[in-house]
């Protein structure tokens, strides 16, 4: 399977803890992004990544949030002391820059986080 | 699986029909379109993009239609299929940044 893969799939944490998921981009693709989604609404952005480099943050992404992508390869999204409020899916994408054209957002299966 | 949208609203077809699902944006910086399909319990599936200075662009069985001055995408899928019943987003991006901003969605059922 060549397409974007996260692991978890599926995760249920007690309000409190920390979880961590991972992406992990088609290869080759520069651009990695991670949106959250809860039921019956579109996917909301929270941030972006053009190779290790964090470029864009939504206001979303409070300060129990933490996305990393250290080799410009994979990435971890970390929420600490999780609320329920934080139940939701989270997806991740990625994209090939080239050029000026604007790239296509390619996205993983996501990860289905349930805080009890 | 789960389902995805709850409340959505939902465009019944039968199989066959041609489908139309129609999305609404309000920024006028966008410069970028995008259309996903996301069935229950999976992450949103590419359908097809466009940029602003086109006003149509046509796949294999789906067409996107842009209307900027009433500032409005539109989706038109042939000949409807079981296999295309599933959630519809719309996407816009603004000129100078990455993020996609979502629609609210539309279900899409295709009845035999």
């Amino acid at each position: 399977d060549t397409g974007v893969s996260q692991d978890p799939r599926h995760k249920i944490t007690k309000r409190g803890q920390n979880v961590t998921f991972r992406c992990d981009p088609i290869s080759e693709h520069n651009r990695l992004y991670w949106y959250r989604q809860t039921l019956g609404q579109g996917p909301e952005f929270l941030t972006y990544f053009q190779n290790e480099a964090q470029l864009e943050k939504s206001r979303l992404l409070s300060d129990r949030f933490s996305a990393e992508r250290p080799k410009g390869s994979f990435s971890t999204l970390e929420i600490q002391r999780t609320e329920q409020g934080d139940s939701a899916m989270y997806l991740c994408a990625s994209s090939y820059r080239a050029g000026a054209r604007t790239d296509t957002q390619y996205f993983g299966p996501g990860t289905r986080l349930t805080v009890l | 699986g789960e389902s995805v949208g709850l409340h959505l609203p939902t465009l019944s077809v039968q199989e066959g029909d041609n489908s139309i699902i129609n999305c609404a944006y309000s920024n006028s910086a966008s410069d970028y379109f995008i259309w996903y399909k996301q069935e229950s319990g999976k992450g949103p599936q590419f359908i097809i993009d466009i940029r602003s200075n086109m006003d149509k662009r046509q796949g294999q069985r789906v067409t996107v239609l842009l209307n900027k001055t009433v500032k409005h995408l539109s989706l038109q899928i042939a000949a409807t299929q079981p296999g295309d019943s599933a959630v519809y987003f719309c996407a816009e991006k603004e000129t100078g940044f990455q993020k996609l901003v979502f629609g609210t969605g539309t279900r899409l059922l295709v009845s035999p």
